[in-house]
């Protein structure tokens, strides 16, 4: 099993919602991702999760907060987002976070629409 | 830092002509090199990638790509091209020696006519 699954596939929220992006794979890997990607742009990473563990944040807005209950769930909350976080919110996965040459899986992503 | 060009934002293709796209990248280290594609409202697949070794490259779907160290280059290569094709293409890099923080080039669309 390779497949990296995001629900939900699409979400529309208001300003002042709170709401949560879900992430999961089974391929025992221990790096977990989140990327943001705008309409005909490359992927931007935001977090990186090792072990669990939270080791990359790009400078995120704190209305964007990510969290890794185990090795193989990863959510991201958000909360008073603004129209301009409107995007494709990409998961994805590799094995070892120490290897940069593993591959990382992506999931099909969450379409997210901020009224 | 690192960082990944792909010159090519569109590139129009023929249905069983052959393609050719571009990536230079720059960096004062050792990089692996990846091609990913993404189909229209879709996450990203992996092609092919560099680790080491032959700078030829094969990948799924009748890809290819060729690791030039002396031009910083690795270009994404396909004999005959098929409607499926039509994506987006995204070369990217990681530094050796620890880290997994991947940067990507800002695509190239390929549109495979008939």
């Amino acid at each position: 099993d390779t497949e990296v699954t995001q629900t939900p596939k699409h979400l529309v929220m208001g300003m002042t919602n709170k709401k949560s992006l879900k992430c999961e794979q089974h391929m025992g890997h221990r790096a977990m991702y989140w990327y943001k990607q705008k309409a005909k742009k490359p992927p931007e990473l935001m977090f990186v999760y090792s072990y669990e563990k939270l080791s990359i944040n790009e400078s995120v807005p704190s209305r964007f907060s990510p969290e890794c209950p185990n090795s193989s769930l990863l959510n991201l909350h958000l909360h008073a987002l603004q129209p301009e976080d409107s995007a494709l919110y990409l998961c994805a996965s590799s094995q070892d976070p120490g290897q940069g040459w593993n591959e990382q899986y992506f999931g099909p992503g969450t379409r997210l629409t901020v009224t | 830092a690192q960082s990944v060009t792909q010159l090519d934002s569109q590139v129009p293709v023929f249905e069983e002509a052959p393609v050719e796209l571009r990536c230079n990248y720059s960096s004062s280290v050792s990089v692996y090199l990846f091609w990913y594609v993404q189909y229209p409202n879709q996450g990203l697949q992996l092609l092919l990638k560099y680790l080491s070794g032959s700078t030829l490259v094969k990948g799924i779907n009748g890809f290819e790509a060729e690791f030039n160290k002396s031009q910083t280059s690795f270009h994404l290569r396909k004999p005959s091209v098929h409607i499926s094709d039509t994506a987006e293409y995204f070369c990217a890099v990681i530094l050796t020696g620890g880290g997994n923080k991947l940067t990507f080039g800002t695509g190239t669309q390929l549109k495979v006519e008939l």
